[in-house]
């Protein structure tokens, strides 16, 4: 149990272009997703935290307006990189979390890599 | 402010040696200490965490982990490697026992382990 997954696992695309990235929790109902990003040799860094229905929460320095989420399912979540540049080139990683005896484990997903031409 | 250290970006050991990978963490709070581990193309798996009570934590496949406050670490070990140990491992550190909205999860850069027959 407590698997999710993410589409697409690669994308190539466009500078200029948009990409969207779904993450989904296959077989629990998740409250709360996260999306984070992992440079090469570097450590994953947590870009926002969305709660299903209202709107994300991201950390400094991620611009809300690049990096669209959407919760507006229990179980989907999505994550769309607008104006790709060759820059937002990375691996994105998306992990959901429910209650479970009270605390909140986060489930990761296998991630997705980005390179944008 | 939190953050961690995984000395050694690759390990390598030969089958039936033990396993060890080094984890440093800085906290100005009490931590909640965490390893993951990514096997190629999966998300990332939760190996063993370390919340409160006992220092010495045991985890799936044998791994365990000794939080040592003394030196601020929590490295992991293995008394003898198996082929199927060959995988990515990640440290990371918490405010909260999930690392969840209430409190990020740090990660280290990770460690890549192989297991040489």
């Amino acid at each position: 149990g407590a698997v999710v997954s993410q589409h697409p696992s690669r994308v190539i695309c466009k500078s200029g272009t948009s990409v969207k990235i779904e993450c989904r929790s296959l077989d629990f109902q998740a409250t709360t997703m996260f999306w984070y990003r992992q440079f090469p040799k570097q450590s994953l860094m947590l870009m926002a935290t969305s709660n299903e229905g209202s709107k994300a929460t991201y950390e400094q320095g991620v611009e809300k307006d690049k990096f669209l989420i959407n919760h507006a399912s229990l179980t989907l979540s999505t994550l769309t990189v607008t104006s790709a540049h060759p820059e937002d080139s990375s691996f994105y990683i998306c992990s959901a979390s429910f209650l479970a005896g009270g605390g909140n484990e986060q489930f990761f997903g296998p991630g997705t890599r980005l390179t944008v031409l | 402010a939190q953050s961690v250290t995984q000395l050694g970006s690759h390990v390598s050991v030969s089958e039936g040696a033990l396993v060890l990978l080094r984890c440093n963490y800085s906290s100005s709070v009490p931590p909640y200490l965490f390893w993951y581990v990514q096997y190629p193309n999966q998300g990332l798996q939760l190996l063993l965490k370390y919340t409160t009570g006992a220092t010495l934590v045991k985890g799936i496949n044998g791994f365990e982990a000794e939080f040592k406050k003394s030196e601020t670490s929590f490295h992991l070990t293995k008394p003898s490697a198996h082929m199927s140990d060959a995988a990515e491992y990640f440290c990371a550190v918490s405010r909260t026992p999930y690392g969840g909205s209430q409190g990020n999860l740090i990660f280290g850069k990770g460690t890549k382990l192989s297991v040489k027959p």
